[in-house]
Parts: C-alpha cells; structure tokens; sequence
C-alpha cells in the first residue's frame, strides 16, 4: 500500500538533546497527523495540521505542515526519558481520495538518560 | 469516558484457523477503523465501518472481513489463518461525522500465527 517516508528510522538520543523527524511524500496531504506509540498501547495523537505552512506547537513538541503539502516535520525539545517511544507520521489526501490515512513507518526514539 | 477497548489483547492461532477480533469504540463515536501492524509495513489500513456500512476499504485479501453492530461495536475476523497475518491489529474510533475526525486508538490484539 501507500506509505509515506518517514525519517529517521531510529534515533538515540542523550537526555535534554532535541530532536526533529519529518515525513515526505510525492503526494500532496490535506492533513498530517503526528502520532506517538508507546509498547504495548496504540498511537496517541500528539499534533494534528490542516494548512500548508502551519506551525503548532504542543508543549515541547512542534511540528510543521510543509508549504509544498508534501512534507512535515516533528521537533522534541529538550527530551526527556517519556518521550521514548515511536513516533508515526500521517497524511490524508484530498478529498476524493476516500478518508483513509497514509502512514509513515515509524521513527523510534530513545532517550539515554 | 472511557477508551477505545479491543478484545482479546492477546491471541495464538494456527495457520488455517480462523479468528475473531472485537472493538468497542468510546461511547458516542459512529466510525470503527481496523489497521494490521507489523515492523517492516507499519500500520496498514484495512477497513472502516459506520453505521453499520463499511465505508471505506484497505488492499487486503478477501480472508480480511469485518462487520459493525448498531451499538457501533466491530468485530474483524480473519479465515485461513496464514504465518504472514501474526500481527498486532489496531482498532481506531471516530464520531466519524467530519472528513477527518481524531482517530482515538485501542491497545490492540497481538495475533501470533503459528
């Protein structure tokens, strides 16, 4: 199926580093979505942007919807040893397209402490 | 309110077999999403439901099927249990009234296929 390309795969990361991820496609997204998996739990959205160029910010989370609609990313920062975990980017495409999401594969993050 | 549950978390099946999954969506949501996830392909959409309709399909093979209860409760079955469906299944609920509403995940069932 579609996927988006997610990057970094993996990061290990020394605790109060920042972090930044993104997400990039060929196609153009309506919306990206940025979810966190923790072991054994479902993703929990984290940020949700519905314009080219919006910038929303969640507590030390900040991430961006690329001007072009093809690409996103995600910044942590100052982390902490929460903030492992994988981090899943999302993007629907325009209407027309049906309402399913494209999902990254994933950036897994850990935080040494 | 309570969460997005899914029953069984846990489930060994041999190939061959067929299994049963089941969703309960957080009270007052209408859209039930089933999503298959494994390391090398991430989450893979496979179907959603609301009202009782599936509204929306993912590429899965026919041995893929699910159904949705007027109390939006979902189950997904999967028949002829191959090695390559071990997975952990995601159940996702939605009011589903909007274009895209939040999508609010359960734990999941981990299907081990033996």
């Amino acid at each position: 199926g579609q996927q988006l390309n997610q990057s970094p795969q993996s990061m290990f990361i020394q605790e109060g580093e920042d972090v930044s991820m993104n997400c990039t496609s060929s196609s153009i997204f309506n919306t990206w979505l940025w979810y966190k998996q923790d072991p054994g739990e479902g993703p929990v959205l984290l940020i949700a942007l519905y314009k080219a160029g919006e910038l929303t910010s969640n507590g030390r989370l900040t991430a961006q919807f690329g001007i072009t609609r093809k690409d996103s990313f995600l910044n942590i920062s100052a982390s902490i040893p929460s903030d492992v975990g994988i981090y899943f980017c999302a993007g629907q495409l325009p209407a027309g397209n049906n309402r399913k999401l494209i999902w990254g594969l994933g950036t897994s993050l850990a935080v040494n402490p | 309110k309570a969460g997005v549950t899914q029953t069984p978390r846990y489930l060994i099946k041999t190939r061959g077999q067929q299994v049963t999954l089941s969703c309960s969506p957080i009270s007052g949501h209408r859209s039930v999403s089933w999503y298959q996830q494994t390391p090398g392909q991430g989450l893979q959409f496979l179907f959603e439901y609301f009202s009782e309709t599936q509204r929306n399909k993912g590429n899965f093979p026919g041995r893929f099927s699910g159904r949705q209860f007027s109390n939006s409760r979902s189950e997904m079955n999967v028949s002829t249990l191959e090695l390559g469906d071990s997975a952990l299944y995601l159940c996702a609920s939605s009011p589903g009234r909007l274009y895209l509403d939040t999508q609010y995940f359960g734990p999941g069932t981990r299907l081990t296929v033996l």
